[in-house]
């Protein structure tokens, strides 16, 4: 079955830190991958996408992922949050018209 | 900056009502998706149109909810008659791109049924 997981529900991380969320898939294929953030009362955002290529992507605010085919793993990274980043995020991956969703992971930056 | 725009943003009703959410998607985008969120289930696809044509509308309860694109411009989703549970965040995005996966998301509109 198709289905993507967000091990973590909540991470906390404090303000300057780095930061990693974590993403695995399970499709039948490669799918197209993608990161979207949500902010409180806010619709998704696109953050960055990966189709093909280099397997290091880089997105808005600062964000990266990468790739990984051998793991199924789209992880998503930022080397020094800020408290502005405090928000939901959203790993989907599909083709043809229809993504998957993970349950997202909700982040919360310390002071 | 395109966006993807939805009216109203916020609907509040009493059970038995009808109502309709409106979306416009980013001009040129050939794919527009209606979506629900809340607490408990989290982000469901209700329905999508390609071309303006529904390609799939399985997420949806039938007897009650219909979703159109009257132009390309315009996507409706009509709730009648609406109940409680039918309390959300419902999104409309719009995409273009490789597949049509690559979604565009509106701000939303929150619904309360009462």
């Amino acid at each position: 079955a198709q289905s993507v997981t967000q091990p973590d529900i909540h991470i906390t991380v404090s303000e300057g830190a780095s930061l990693e969320l974590r993403c695995n898939y399970s499709y039948g294929a490669t799918p197209y991958l993608f990161w979207y953030v949500q902010s409180p009362g806010q619709g998704l955002q696109l953050l960055l996408k990966y189709f093909s290529g280099d397997t290091l992507v880089q997105g808005i605010k600062g964000f990266e992922a990468e790739f990984k085919r051998s793991q199924s793993s789209f992880n998503l990274r930022k080397p020094s949050v800020h408290w502005s980043d405090a928000a939901e995020y959203f790993c989907a991956v599909g083709s043809n018209y229809q993504l998957i969703w993970g349950a997202g992971t909700k982040l919360i930056i310390k002071p | 900056d395109a966006r993807v725009t939805q009216t109203p943003r916020h609907k509040v009703t009493e059970m038995g009502q009808e109502v309709t959410m409106r979306c416009q998607p980013i001009l040129g985008h050939n794919t527009v998706f209606w979506y629900r969120q809340t607490m408990m289930q989290g982000l469901e696809l209700l329905a999508y149109f390609r071309n303006r044509a529904p390609l799939d509308d399985s997420g949806m309860p039938k007897d009650r909810f219909s979703a159109e694109m009257p132009d390309a411009t315009l996507a409706t989703l009509k709730i009648q008659p609406s109940e409680p549970r039918d309390s959300a965040v419902y999104f409309c995005a719009s995409g273009s791109g490789l597949a049509g996966v690559e979604q565009y998301f509106g701000p939303g509109t929150r619904l309360t049924v009462t």
